[in-house]
């Protein structure tokens, strides 16, 4: 497609519930990056991915958070049993070779 | 560990003005150095990317300058506008990822 597509744009769940949020890379970047933004935050570096494989997911603040990457483009991140403090948006960028970087419009996630 | 720090915070100025918006950086070796714009509740937007053979890089009234030996980033606007109002982000690129400094939110008023 022409960009990063994330859905879904707005997700409010139930504090305990599993979510699923979906990242759609534009064709052909190889390098796929999760990012948390919470309320007056900063941007949080949380998992990143080239091809299907995550070199780096140092940023996962707990193992409820987990990623996965299919065929080298679409990539889920999951969050099991969800706090409140898990209310962010998360945004999703590619790049072709790990530089120019494009963002998706993120999911915006609240716990209640 | 890469540290990127942006100053200042928050800015706001009116119509016309020139602007300087400062980023540093902890450590010098970085791929590249890139420049976003977030307006509220929105996304990122790509201004500017300077690789880190590249000293400047210009698009209409913005120009992005890098300096790797300071560990430093500027981003000039030119005669700004009220459509300029909105968070400006730089974010370091070493080794595997991009590391984000905290923003400068700018307002523009008439």
């Amino acid at each position: 497609g022409a960009g990063v597509s994330q859905s879904p744009s707005n997700k409010v769940t139930e504090k305990g519930k599993d979510v699923e949020l979906r990242c759609d890379p534009i064709s052909g970047h190889t390098a796929l990056y999760w990012y948390r933004q919470s309320l007056g935050q900063g941007l949080e570096f949380l998992i990143y991915f080239q091809g299907n494989s995550a070199p780096d997911k140092s940023g996962l603040p707990s193992d409820r958070f987990s990623a996965e990457r299919t065929g080298g483009s679409v990539s889920t991140l999951t969050i099991q049993r969800t706090q409140q403090e898990d209310s962010a948006v998360y945004l999703c960028a590619s790049s072709p070779q790990s530089y120019g970087y494009t963002f998706g419009s993120g999911t915006r996630l609240t716990v209640v | 560990k890469q540290e990127v720090t942006q100053i200042p915070a928050a800015l706001s100025v009116p119509e016309g003005e020139n602007l300087v918006l400062n980023c540093s950086f902890t450590d010098s070796a970085i791929y590249n150095l890139q420049w976003f714009r977030q307006d509220p509740g929105k996304g990122l937007t790509s201004l500017l990317l300077i690789q880190s053979s590249q000293r400047e890089q210009t698009s209409g009234r913005l120009n992005a300058s890098l300096d790797k030996s300071s560990g430093r980033s500027t981003l000039y606007i030119a005669a700004s506008q009220p459509g300029d109002s909105a968070t400006y982000l730089c974010a370091a690129y070493n080794t595997d990822k991009l590391i984000f400094g905290t923003g400068t939110r700018l307002q523009v008023f008439p």
